[in-house]
């Protein structure tokens, strides 16, 4: 069956340091994607990247980078010198190829706080 | 571009009553549509998905249900909510090519309380 986990329920770190927010993902499917997204105090979640299984290259997008090993079946999200705008809950989300209706199976969220 | 369009932003409804979110998308064509419930702190429950008119999936009893009358129409109802209706509703969609790596793309949502 597959499995989210977001271990970090809550954290706070201080304007301009680095964090990361952990994800760790179950699957038997060995075709499969995972997602972050973002839900800042509005409400609407935010796409932000995007990764396949057949592709462990790690990413950089200006201030966010995500690391993908599936050794470890994690796929953890940096975000380098935090702002306050970055303050917002953190989803990790994983999709299977078994479905064609991009089921996504949600963590449980990590709420980041920046403090000024 | 596509927009994707959710209402009512906030909603209170005495237990018993009946229920209509209405979710509709701009700009595509045969998306694939959900609808999520998030509680209070916690994440997101898919509660159906739908790949085309008139075809709903459901991924948890309960007594809600969901319609797909016209292509980039999804409307989540109830005939009688309950108190554990409340929380924060979710319209998606994707883009339909088969494979499960579309992004899903999210409306504002839709705060329910039941009193």
């Amino acid at each position: 069956a597959q499995k989210v986990t977001q271990a970090q329920t809550e954290i706070s770190v201080v304007e301009k340091e680095d964090v990361t927010l952990d994800c760790v993902y179950e699957t038997r499917d060995t075709t499969y994607y995972l997602f972050w997204y973002k839900q800042p105090p509005s409400g609407e979640l935010v796409f932000l990247i995007r990764r396949n299984s057949f592709d462990e290259q790690n990413e950089i997008s200006g201030r966010y980078s995500w690391n993908f090993q599936k050794s470890t079946s994690s796929f953890n999200f940096t975000i380098t010198a935090s702002q306050v705008v970055d303050s917002a809950v953190y989803f990790c989300a994983l999709s299977e190829a078994l479905t064609g209706a991009n089921n996504l199976f949600f963590g449980t969220g990590t709420r980041l706080t920046v403090i000024p | 571009s596509q927009t994707i369009h959710q209402w009512p932003a906030t909603l209170v409804q005495p237990v018993g009553s009946p229920l209509s979110l209405e979710c509709t998308v701009e700009g595509t064509s045969n998306p694939n549509l959900y609808w999520y419930r998030q509680a209070a702190g916690r994440g997101l429950q898919l509660l159906f998905y739908s790949v085309g008119i008139g075809q709903i999936s459901s991924e948890v009893p309960q007594n809600l249900s969901a319609s797909r009358p016209q292509d980039r129409q999804f409307i989540l109802s109830s005939k009688k909510l309950l108190l554990s209706d409340s929380g924060f509703y979710l319209c998606a969609w994707s883009g339909n090519r088969g494979y499960s790596n579309q992004p899903q793309h999210f409306g504002d949502g839709t705060r329910l309380s039941i009193l």
